[in-house]
């Protein structure tokens, strides 16, 4: 099976509020982690990454939360804006020296006006 | 500057053709990933080159699929006797050399009838 997964498929939250979306993991060799945003039709977009010796990173709205101990990501998006609709997903390196990256199924952010 | 560029941005072919996938990396970017992604699934990774060499392609799912980067920059995903399950969107991703953030092109969505 898949070693990154998400909660929940789909996210439906108020535009102006802010956004938590969830990930596991399963992969104790994985030592970097990203956050892509992928739009319809489009390529994934890089949003953030942390490495394993963080705990938190902040970007521009954005915050990647990481969670060794049970092995968790989340991102935390700051006052959603109607072009945060998105599917996103969040990936690992494949650890053990080997490069790529695995990815989850993806959570789909639905921002409701 | 450039992004990753692929072509074509959407191919259809029939079971049993043989279909060639075309990959532009950022410029100076030594390390290519080609992925595929499913229909409401992540990205799953196929190869990976670093320069012209091939360094894993254990993501490749049979001997009908096989890349090719000659001269270290652009690549051609190549798959023979494509079948309908072969259909999906075929994602590439770039690298610079020291960096650890790996950025998408737009994918080629191949359908095989």
């Amino acid at each position: 099976g898949e070693s990154v997964g998400l909660h929940l498929p789909t996210l439906s939250v108020q535009e102006g509020d802010n956004s938590i979306i969830n990930c596991a993991y399963s992969n104790s060799a994985s030592d970097y982690f990203i956050w892509y945003k992928q739009e319809s039709g489009k390529g994934p977009q890089f949003i953030i990454d942390i490495r394993s010796n963080m705990d938190k990173r902040q970007g521009q709205r954005v915050t990647v939360l990481l969670n060794k101990t049970v092995k968790h990501l989340s991102l935390q998006i700051a006052a959603t804006q109607p072009g945060d609709s998105a599917v996103y997903f969040c990936a690992e390196n494949r650890g053990g020296g080997a490069d790529g990256l695995t990815f989850g199924k993806g959570t789909h952010l639905i921002i409701q006006p | 500057g450039a992004g990753v560029s692929q072509t074509p941005s959407n191919k259809v072919t029939e079971k049993g053709k043989y279909v060639e996938l075309r990959c532009d990396p950022i410029s100076g970017h030594t390390a290519l990933y080609w992925y595929r992604q499913s229909l409401g699934q992540g990205p799953e990774f196929l190869i990976y080159f670093q320069g012209t060499g091939a360094a894993d392609d254990s993501g490749l799912p049979n001997d009908r699929f096989f890349a090719v980067r000659p001269e270290g920059s652009v690549s051609t995903l190549k798959i023979q006797r494509t079948e309908r399950g072969d259909s999906a969107v075929y994602l590439c991703a770039s690298r610079a050399g020291r960096a650890d953030t790996q950025y998408f092109g737009p994918g080629t969505r191949l359908t095989v009838l």
